[in-house]
């Protein structure tokens, strides 16, 4: 089985502009979780999805925001970016709404100038 | 805040040595733990997990150890061979509700040929 992927692999923006990144969680899982993760760091929660809800927010500015699709795939939009936004960000995939085992994908690499 | 953290930043081993790389967690209410491993330009790869309820627990060349009294917790990677080369994190979740993971910053660990 596949197991989450993420697209783009990289990108470059520009400081203001707006960007949106893709998930596609494991077959068969319904959450979807996105962390930010700056160079030399863990991950940093951002936002859980659950069954298409908004179960939990990390501590983000309203610049990020998320949705899930019915086939349990997510976006992750971030606006106005920042110098500070550049990261890698994750996402991962579970089965339940918990942070119960929670498989990764490869993540993509955001870079602002 | 509550937080999890690495005893140390790196760990240098020899091939064929076993490994052993320790966490500390300060949220006493955690009842989950995962180690990920991370290699470079990679997502995190979930290597294994254990519950509170449990002290012990062994994969595949790989067993994770949890002791509950002085909230720490470690990986001891038997063997260790150079593929074992990456970061490692520990990440753990606050209760059997909570739907994020807080990680801690992560032992690079480099195998010596």
């Amino acid at each position: 089985d596949a197991g989450v992927t993420q697209s783009p692999t990289h990108l470059i923006k520009t400081r203001g502009q707006q960007v949106t990144l893709r998930c596609s969680p494991i077959s068969g899982h319904k959450s979807v979780s996105w962390y930010q993760q700056v160079l030399g760091q863990g991950p940093q929660f951002i936002f859980q999805y659950y069954e298409k809800e908004e179960r939990g927010r990390g501590n983000f500015p309203d610049r990020f925001s998320a949705r899930q699709f019915p086939n349990y795939s997510s976006e992750l939009n971030v606006n106005a970016l920042l110098l500070g936004d550049s990261a890698l960000y994750l996402c991962a995939s579970s089965l339940l709404g918990t942070a119960y085992e929670q498989y990764f994908g490869p993540g993509t690499r955001l870079t602002v100038t | 805040g509550e937080s999890v953290g690495l005893h140390l930043p790196t760990l240098s081993v020899q091939e064929g040595d076993n490994s052993i790389i320790n966490c500390a967690y300060s949220n006493s209410a955690s009842d989950y733990f995962i180690w990920y491993k991370q290699e470079s330009g990679k997502g995190p790869q979930f290597i294994i997990d254990i519950r509170s309820n449990m002290d012990k627990r062994q994969g595949q060349r790989v067993t994770v150890l949890l002791n509950k009294t002085v909230k720490h917790l470690s990986l001891q990677i038997a063997a260790t061979q150079p593929g074992d080369s990456a970061v490692y994190f520990c990440a753990e979740r606050g209760d059997s509700n909570d739907y994020k993971l807080s990680f801690g910053a992560g032992t690079t660990v480099t195998v010596r040929a």
